[in-house]
């Protein structure tokens, strides 16, 4: 099992372009969650799913879109990327809201 | 939203030392999560509590989750250098604007010197 993997590991982005973050779990997992980790601020929960075609809001949602259209893909939107979201963006799934999340790598987002 | 209060916020032991971890939070914790981070690298699920009191064990690290269900500590034993990086918890506080998912502390960094 490859787990959970975030494509793509790295990218720089000039202020107003966009780009699509691309997590894939292969452990059948019902949920499905975007975390962004900045310094000082911890992980900060941005979108989540709940399964195939449900989206959520977290903690940090403006600025960002999600879309579930296959149980085990989970994209992150940016639609007009801004320097403010400079950051490492990790992908998690979980079986349930009451079991472990796994996490993805990380992909570090520069935009300047 | 929840918060949790880790301490300290980083640590740096000799090779061979104990040392704790604690997770703070000001409401219940329906369950608490403890994750490590190698630095530039994704998190590592190390355990999970549910229960007040519950203490469970991996290798030289064990965690406890008090019986209010507000505190949990993380303890390592004869520290290594393969346990340096952050150390992470996160809370399920049941619903709210957040539903279900985690909310995390900002982490200890552990450094482990020879």
């Amino acid at each position: 099992n490859a787990g959970v993997t975030q494509t793509p590991k790295f990218r720089v982005l000039k202020t107003g372009q966009s780009m699509t973050l691309l997590c894939a779990q292969d452990m059948n997992h019902e949920y499905m969650y975007w975390y962004r980790q900045d310094p000082g601020m911890g992980l900060r929960l941005i979108h989540y799913s709940v399964g195939e075609g449900t989206t959520a809001k977290g903690e940090v949602p403006d600025g960002y879109n999600v879309s579930r259209l296959k149980k085990q893909n989970f994209l992150l939107g940016l639609e007009s990327a801004a320097p403010s979201q400079t950051s490492v963006y990790f992908c998690a799934s979980s079986y349930s809201s009451y079991n472990e999340q796994f996490f993805g790598p990380g992909t570090r987002l520069t935009v300047l | 939203s929840q918060e949790l209060e880790q301490s300290p916020q980083s640590l740096i032991v000799q090779e061979g030392k104990n040392l704790t971890i604690n997770c703070t939070s000001s409401k219940t914790l329906y369950g608490l999560y403890w994750y490590k981070q190698k630095y530039g690298e994704g998190l590592i699920f190390l355990m999970m509590l549910q229960k007040g009191g519950e203490e469970k064990s991996h290798e030289k690290i064990t965690a406890k989750l008090d019986e209010k269900k507000q505190q949990s500590s993380l303890h390592i034993t004869a520290s290594q250098p393969s346990h340096a990086g952050i150390y992470l918890c996160g809370a399920d506080i049941g619903y709210s604007n957040s539903g279900y998912a985690l909310n995390f502390g900002k982490g200890t960094s552990l450094l482990v010197t020879p």
